[in-house]
């Protein structure tokens, strides 16, 4: 069984469009996390959530939205696309023991044209 | 704000050699991350460094941490092809939801 999973894997779309990703995990983890990898590879924290309340929110703007249904679910919805949003995006999970070590996601690669 | 500097970020070496990849960060972090991503995949975890002096190691990899320097290192020995991938060092605290903060990685190269 997968721990962390997202949905799609690849999306291609054009400017203008709005999108979501999707991600489960199934390690019964409280903190599940959004992270944005850019064409460099630099990793950067967008969102966090834990027990489905934000307690994160990075200078984001505000076309990017989360949603967690329950504490196994964290959405990422993205409103009017721009080509700078192409990256990969990565979900993540975390449990409380005393590592607090985070389990990724396969990613989701987003191509903005 | 942790900040979190990696060098060197780009890295050929020969198989057999040994090398050391290092890893400053800014302020007082609770947990040191190692981590490890092949081109097109997710990040692997390849350490947890939580105390000052810890050291862990599996095969030929081997991290070290220093709190009072705030520096970590990631020691290769006896480079294989095998190992050739980006590493990936991350530190975090209370103060950002235990968050990670990344450093650019090093790309790592091993040549026969």
């Amino acid at each position: 069984d997968t721990a962390v999973s997202q949905t799609p894997k690849y999306l291609v779309t054009q400017m203008g469009n709005d999108k979501s990703i999707k991600c489960e995990q199934n390690l019964g983890h409280d903190t599940m996390y959004w992270y944005k990898q850019d064409s460099k590879k630099f990793l950067k924290i967008m969102f966090s959530y834990n027990n489905k309340e934000l307690i994160i929110n990075e200078t984001v703007p505000n076309r990017f939205s989360p949603k967690s249904p329950d504490k196994a679910h964290l959405n990422l919805h993205i409103n009017s696309l721009e080509l700078g949003d192409s990256a990969v995006y990565f979900c993540a999970s975390r449990g409380t023991t005393t590592s607090y070590e985070q389990y990724f996601g396969p990613g989701t690669r987003l191509t903005v044209t | 704000e942790l900040k979190v500097e990696q060098n060197p970020l780009f890295l050929s070496m020969q198989e057999g050699k040994n090398y050391t990849i290092y890893c400053n960060y800014s302020t007082t972090s609770d947990r040191l991350y190692w981590y490890r991503q092949d081109p097109g995949k997710s990040l692997e975890s390849l350490f947890v460094l939580l105390s000052n002096g810890a050291v862990k190691q599996e095969g030929r990899l081997m991290a070290s941490l220093d709190t009072k320097a705030r520096l970590s290192t990631l020691h290769i020995t006896a480079a294989v092809h095998d190992l050739s991938a980006t590493y990936f060092c991350a530190v975090t605290n209370s103060n950002s939801g235990y968050a990670l903060n990344f450093g650019k990685g090093t790309s790592l190269l091993v040549t026969p």
